[in-house]
């Protein structure tokens, strides 16, 4: 069975600092990985997603994230935060053949100026 | 191009009334899944329908819950005799017909629903 494991429930980083939010994921096969954003009472937008075209993996807004096989891992990074990038973020694993998709618990990011 | 649609953006029920939530897929997609996100949780999967089908309704609570996706209109999650532990954020997402796991799926708005 698939399950992502999401290791922070919240980063904060200063303005213009890089962002490192963390993922590690469990499959017994080779899986597909999405990074997912999700503001305010808002709907979850897709940042990134890995299907095994290649291990470095760039998003929107500067995001990228690395697969790293040997170490279950999908670490998302952005080299320098902006204001804008506070919001919860979803680290995901789709499942089977049905495409469901299983969801981390989340990391909230804030923020400082 | 129409994202997905969901309607309404807010509902409020009192324990014991039904529930309705609707999803129109994006334009092109036959594909619809349901989740569900409780406070401070991540989303859950419920179920996933394809045009007049369910195809995995795995995540669906046994009792109280239904859902639809007919060959024409929207896809409807309906949630009979609401109690408080029904309050929570519902999502629908659609994806193209050549579903495969590396397919994107697209997010709706979300509907909030409260129960008092």
């Amino acid at each position: 069975a698939q399950s992502v494991t999401q290791l922070d429930s919240h980063v904060s980083v200063s303005e213009g600092t890089p962002v490192l939010l963390r993922c590690n994921y469990s499959s017994s096969y080779s899986p597909s990985l999405f990074w997912y954003v999700q503001h305010p009472n808002k709907g979850l937008q897709l940042l990134l997603k890995y299907t095994s075209a290649a291990t470095l993996v760039k998003g929107i807004n500067g995001f990228e994230a690395e697969f790293k096989k040997s170490e279950t891992s999908f670490h998302l990074t952005k080299p320098s935060a902006h204001m804008s990038d506070a919001a919860e973020y979803f680290c995901v694993v789709s499942s089977g053949n049905t495409g469901k998709l299983i969801f981390g618990q989340g990391t909230t990011l804030q923020v400082k100026p | 191009n129409a994202g997905v649609m969901q309607n309404p953006r807010h509902l409020v029920r009192r324990r014991g009334q039904e529930a309705r939530l609707r999803c129109s897929p994006m334009k092109g997609h036959s594909h619809v899944y349901w989740y569900r996100q409780l406070p401070e949780e991540g989303l859950k999967f419920m179920v996933y329908l394809q045009k007049e089908n369910i195809i995995d309704e795995s995540g669906m609570p046994k009792e109280r819950f239904s859902a639809e996706f007919p060959k024409e209109g929207p896809s409807i999650l309906r949630i009979q005799q609401v109690v408080r532990g029904d309050s929570a954020a519902y999502f629908c997402a659609s994806s193209p017909p050549s579903a495969s796991s590396y397919n994107e799926q697209f997010f709706g708005p979300g509907t909030r629903l409260t129960v008092l």
